[in-house]
This record gives C-alpha cells, sequence and structure tokens, in this order.
C-alpha cells in the first residue's frame, strides 16, 4: 500500500518550453501533496506544499508563477515549470500523505529527471 | 531555524558489520524523526518513524535511537549487506503545531563491501 507514481520519468525540453509533471497516489487519497527539487549530491529542498482543492503553499524563494501546482482530486497533483531555463534543470520529486495511512509519514514518487537545454 | 546534520557524507563498512550513521539537529524540539533511504535516481523511501516519548525503534534488521537531550539520533543496520548500500536520509517535522513539511538532512551514503 501507500504507492505513488510520477510522469514522465525523465523528459528533455528546450529552453523556453513548459513542462508537466503529474504526481498520482495510486491506493490512497492523497489529501496534501509535497513538492521538491533535488540537485545532485544535495537534500531535498521542499518547494511547495498543496492539500487537496486549494492553492498552493510555496517555500521562500521558490517563484508560484513559474512552478504552477494543481492539485485538483485527492489523487492527482500536477507540477508545471513555465518557460524553463537549463538552471531549472533538476531532479523533482513529489510525495503524498492521507487519511487511512500513517498521517507523520510521506510516501514518495520515484522522481522526473527534468533536462532543458 | 531549525538545522539538520549528518556529519558522514559517506561510510564504507564491511558487509556483515554494523553500520551506524549519525543525525544531529538545532535549534527546536521535533515530535517525532524519521528516516528514509533514498537509490540512486529514485525517490526517498520511508524506513523508521521514532517519536520525542521513544528511546528506540526497532524494524527487522534496522534500529533507530532518539535522544532529545542530545538532540541526535542514531540509525543503525545490523549484519549489513551489499543490497544495503544507498543514501540514507535523516528528516525532521518544521516546528509549529499540526504541520506536515519535513526538513531533510543532506545525506550519508553507505556503501557496504562484499
Amino acid at each position: 500500500g501507500a504507492v505513488v507514481s510520477q510522469h514522465p520519468s525523465r523528459v528533455i525540453c528546450k529552453s523556453g518550453t513548459s513542462v508537466k509533471i503529474e504526481c498520482r497516489s495510486l491506493d490512497f487519497q492523497a489529501t496534501t501533496m509535497f513538492w521538491y527539487r533535488q540537485f545532485p549530491k544535495k537534500s531535498l529542498m521542499l518547494m511547495a506544499t498543496s492539500n487537496e482543492g486549494s492553492k498552493a503553499t510555496y517555500e521562500q524563494g521558490v517563484e508560484k508563477d513559474k512552478f504552477l501546482i494543481n492539485h485538483a482530486s485527492l489523487t492527482l497533483s500536477t507540477l508545471t515549470v513555465t518557460s524553463a531555463h537549463p538552471e531549472d534543470s533538476s531532479f523533482y520529486i513529489c510525495s503524498a500523505r492521507g487519511p487511512g495511512i500513517s498521517t507523520d509519514t510521506q510516501y514518495f514518487g520515484p522522481g522526473t529527471r527534468l533536462t532543458v537545454l | 531555524s531549525q538545522k539538520i546534520e549528518q556529519n558522514s557524507e559517506a561510510l564504507n563498512i564491511q558487509e556483515g558489520k554494523t553500520a551506524t550513521l549519525t543525525c544531529n539537529y538545532t535549534n527546536y524540539s521535533p515530535a517525532y524523526l524519521q528516516w528514509y533511504r533514498q537509490d540512486p535516481g529514485r525517490g526517498p523511501v520511508f524506513l523508521l518513524l521514532i517519536r520525542e516519548n521513544e528511546k528506540e525503534k526497532r524494524k527487522e534488521r534496522l534500529k533507530v535511537t532518539f535522544d532529545t537531550t542530545l538532540k541526535q539520533s542514531l540509525f543503525h543496520i545490523t549484519a549489513s549487506q551489499p543490497a544495503d548500500s544507498a543514501t540514507y536520509l535523516c528528516a525532521l517535522p518544521y516546528s509549529g503545531a499540526g504541520s506536515y513539511q519535513l526538513t531533510f538532512g543532506k545525506g550519508t551514503k553507505l556503501s557496504v563491501i562484499p
């Protein structure tokens, strides 16, 4: 139980284009989803927290107009990187928590490797 | 602001030995602490959660201790195997009641040598 999937697993795009990453909870309802980014040999940095049906809360320094987050259902959240640039290249990971599973534990997706050329 | 330190970036041990990883934190008192495993190019996988009123927790070959006085957690893998090679992350909740956000340490990369 508590499986989270992400799609795509890797994406390469041209500078200036937008990329959408999907995060799905497969066997539980995710009332809260989190989006992280991770640079090589660095720790996970929380970008934003989204609760189903409400606007995401962004961490300090994260541009909400550049990283659009939608959490329209209890099993799906999306992260759209708008007008991507090479410095946005990173490993993006989502996680989810919800009722019926351990409330203090986050279950992570496998991650999406974004490369912006 | 809260700070987490995993003071070994890398740890090499011989197969069969016990690996001990350290997580230290400062500037607040978390209600719990978690350990995750992360393999290269993959998302973290939850291993164990230990609460502030628990001294020790075990799961198969894993053992975690939590010393709130020292502000330290130790993570042990007994009878280590090459398959245990991975990066292990310590995570603490943000301060503030009802907060579910986590702050992660940089991790310790464990290599178990056959």
